[in-house]
């Protein structure tokens, strides 16, 4: 069965802080895609990055990055620069390519409270 | 255009009460989904379809029943809940390409807070 790890329960930061909020990934197969969203207060989980498990190159959007690490089964997010607007419930997330009943299901994490101060 | 609506954004109903949560898309996407979240919870996958037809029940209460009309929406009925069915409920779409749904990316809509009192 696959599993997705937010160790991180709640982190707390002020304003222009560095933060990464971290992911580790357990899965059996080989062919997978990983996903990060965003859930603010209104509720709706809006999607920031997808990465296929063949491609390990790390990316990086305006203050955001992500770290894809295949051997440590890591895909770490990084906000650089932190603004109150980040302020959300962030959520890591992995898709497997199989068949069978899981098809298109994804494997939430427990997600990781981010709050930053002004 | 990545955007899925839902309506009502909130819901009060009664254990007797029968109602429905809506959802639409105009993406062109062909797999939706509906997913439950409680409070301080990720979201739990209730069904998806693909192509308007049923592909995945993960188990639910028959008390919630899904509806797809056609490739743009999607209805949750909802009759004789608990107070526990209370929640955030969040419909998604995604492009379902032929034989490879697992690799599309979910587009979640606002959402419906449902309260069962």
């Amino acid at each position: 069965a696959q599993k997705v790890t937010q160790a991180q329960t709640e982190i707390s930061v002020v304003e222009k802080e560095d933060v990464t909020l971290d992911c580790v990934y357990e899965t059996r197969d080989t062919t997978y895609y990983l996903f990060w969203y965003k859930q603010p207060p209104s509720g709706e989980l809006v999607f920031l990055i997808r990465r296929n498990s063949f491609d390990e190159q790390n990316e990086i959007s305006g203050r955001y990055s992500w770290n894809f690490q295949k051997s440590t089964s890591s895909f770490n997010f990084t906000i650089t620069a932190s603004q109150v607007v980040d302020s959300a419930v962030y959520f890591c997330a992995l898709s497997e390519n199989a068949g069978g009943t899981s098809y298109g299901k994804l494997t939430f994490g427990q997600g990781t409270i981010l709050t930053v101060h002004p | 255009d990545t955007e899925v609506t839902q309506t009502p954004k909130h819901l009060v109903m009664g254990m007797t009460n029968k109602k429905s949560l809506k959802c639409e898309q105009h993406m062109g996407h062909r797999a939706m989904y509906w997913y439950k979240q409680k409070a301080k919870k990720p979201p739990e996958l209730m069904f998806v379809y693909s192509y308007e037809k049923l592909s995945i029940n993960e188990s639910v209460p028959s008390r919630f029943s899904p509806e797809c009309p056609n490739s743009s929406l999607l209805n949750l009925h909802l009759h004789a809940l608990q107070p526990e069915d209370s929640a955030l409920y969040l419909c998604a779409s995604s492009q379902d390409t032929a034989g490879h749904r697992s690799t599309d990316t979910q587009y979640f809509g606002p959402g419906t807070r449902l309260t069962v009192l």
